[in-house]
């Protein structure tokens, strides 16, 4: 499967709990985003990556909330003191800057839940 | 004001029934315009681009109306597989991130 990969697939923590996913793009694509969604709702922009470097943070990230793609492959998001309300999915994305609208594919997903 | 808002539905209908739903955008500049199929608990998957003269796949008819600041979905002879729900998806800025609305539930009885 050459598409984009999400681990895990499940977590659940406890509220004060740090916690990590990681997200695998489609090998060729340069551009990395992250999602965040809640239950009924679309999905929310958090950040995105253009190769290795991280161009825009959302509001929606809070100090608690860190993103990383060190070598401009996989990215990592970290969350640290989990709070109930970050309980989501969060979808990562990739595209392929191809110098117009690059169409983004999503990975299935990592759904957090605090207790 | 949301800068994507859709009717959310639920349209309830039978077996090769039409149904259509639109959603309308916040700014008259954005230029590119999607339709992204979301299942439940599973990830976005994109459905089509809208294009500025309208555009069909198969079944699926999509429609822009760039006076109004709406785009429509259109889907002909429904299948029990086409429910789920359809994220309106608007590159509001014309950067690299995409607005979602918050989706439209469709259900094909049989």
């Amino acid at each position: 499967d050459t598409g984009v990969s999400q681990n895990p697939r499940h977590k659940i923590t406890k509220r004060g709990q740090n916690v990590t996913f990681r997200c695998d793009p489609i090998s060729e694509h340069n551009r990395l985003y992250w999602y965040r969604q809640t239950l009924g709702q679309g999905p929310e922009f958090l950040t995105y990556f253009q190769n290795e470097a991280q161009l825009e943070k959302s509001r929606l990230l809070s100090d608690r909330f860190s993103a990383e793609r060190p070598k401009g492959s996989f990215s990592t998001l970290e969350i640290q003191r989990t709070e109930q309300g970050d309980s989501a999915m969060y979808l990562c994305a990739s595209s392929l800057n191809s110098g117009s609208t690059d169409t983004q594919y999503f990975g299935p997903g990592t759904r957090l839940t605090v207790l | 004001r949301k800068e994507v808002e859709q009717d959310p539905g639920p349209f309830n209908v039978p077996e090769g029934a039409t149904v259509a739903f639109n959603c309308t955008y916040s700014n008259s500049a954005s230029q590119s315009f999607f339709w992204y199929r979301q299942d439940c608990r599973k990830e976005p998957k994109l459905l089509m681009s809208v294009y500025s003269s309208g555009n069909e796949d198969g079944r699926f008819t999509a429609q822009l109306n760039r006076a109004s600041q709406y785009i429509s979905l259109l889907i002909r002879d429904s299948k029990l597989s086409d429910s789920a729900t359809y994220l309106c998806v608007v590159n509001i800025r014309n950067d690299y991130k995409l607005s979602f609305g918050a989706g439209t539930t469709v259900t094909v009885r049989a």
